[in-house]
């Protein structure tokens, strides 16, 4: 099957600094990419669709100055966490799809804890 | 709003019994229903269902779609203790966007 990593596996920060986190797929071309967040014991919560070369599509209630995404290639979309804070500590997941199916491959995940 | 509910929210058996999570939908320009296993990291995937009434099978594994119940049910056989996670359903909508919706996720927990 498709293969999706992230990287960093985890990260500690302190409050107010920024944190990018990097998602890949490994052996096929994500043409778009989605980020999730997933609180404890709750589902994921789609925060916004990246598609290659354009601006990402945020979700409602996400705020796009704060959740920077960059899609720059086939292979590798950004999510960069500005002026983290405590509250912004989840557990952060992207998901590539390879283009006009639902199906989606997920990477590993990052746990972001602030400080 | 597109909306996914899984039932029950949490399970608990012995192993070797067989069990059966329910997921309905209402989603508008339905396209397909997602299963998903997730233990401690990032959800793997189970299954995708885009037609109604034909079952899909993985091992001890299977899954059915119910268009008309905007519907679907997970059976588990002979559960195991590695069959111990959080199974999420999904819905997808709209040829051309991939976006999931989610549910809550059922919590199976198999005692020994």
């Amino acid at each position: 099957g498709a293969v999706v990593s992230q990287h960093p596996s985890w990260v500690i920060c302190k409050s107010g600094t920024s944190v990018k986190i990097e998602c890949r797929s490994l052996d096929f071309q994500a043409t778009t990419m989605f980020w999730y967040r997933q609180f404890p014991k709750q589902s994921l919560m789609l925060m916004a669709t990246s598609n290659e070369g354009s601006k990402a599509t945020y979700e409602q209630g996400v705020e796009k100055d704060k959740f920077l995404i960059n899609h720059a290639s086939l292979t590798l979309s950004t999510l960069t966490v500005t002026s983290a804070h405590p509250e912004d500590s989840s557990f952060y997941i992207c998901s590539g799809g390879s283009g006009g199916h639902n199906e989606q491959f997920f990477g590993p995940g990052t746990r972001l804890t602030v400080l | 709003e597109d909306k996914v509910v899984q039932s029950p929210l949490s399970l608990v058996v012995h192993e070797g019994d067989t069990v059966t999570l329910n997921c309905s939908y209402e989603v508008t320009n339905f396209r397909s229903l997602l299963w998903y296993k997730q233990e401690k990291k990032a959800p793997t995937f189970l299954f995708m269902l885009t037609s109604s009434g034909i079952e899909k099978k993985s091992g001890r594994l299977s899954s059915i779609l119910d268009k008309k119940e905007l519907s679907s049910i997970l059976n588990i056989t002979a559960t195991q203790t590695g069959d111990s996670a959080i199974y999420l359903c999904a819905v997808g909508a709209n040829f051309g966007n991939e976006k999931l919706t989610f549910g809550t996720g059922t919590r199976l927990t198999i005692i020994p």
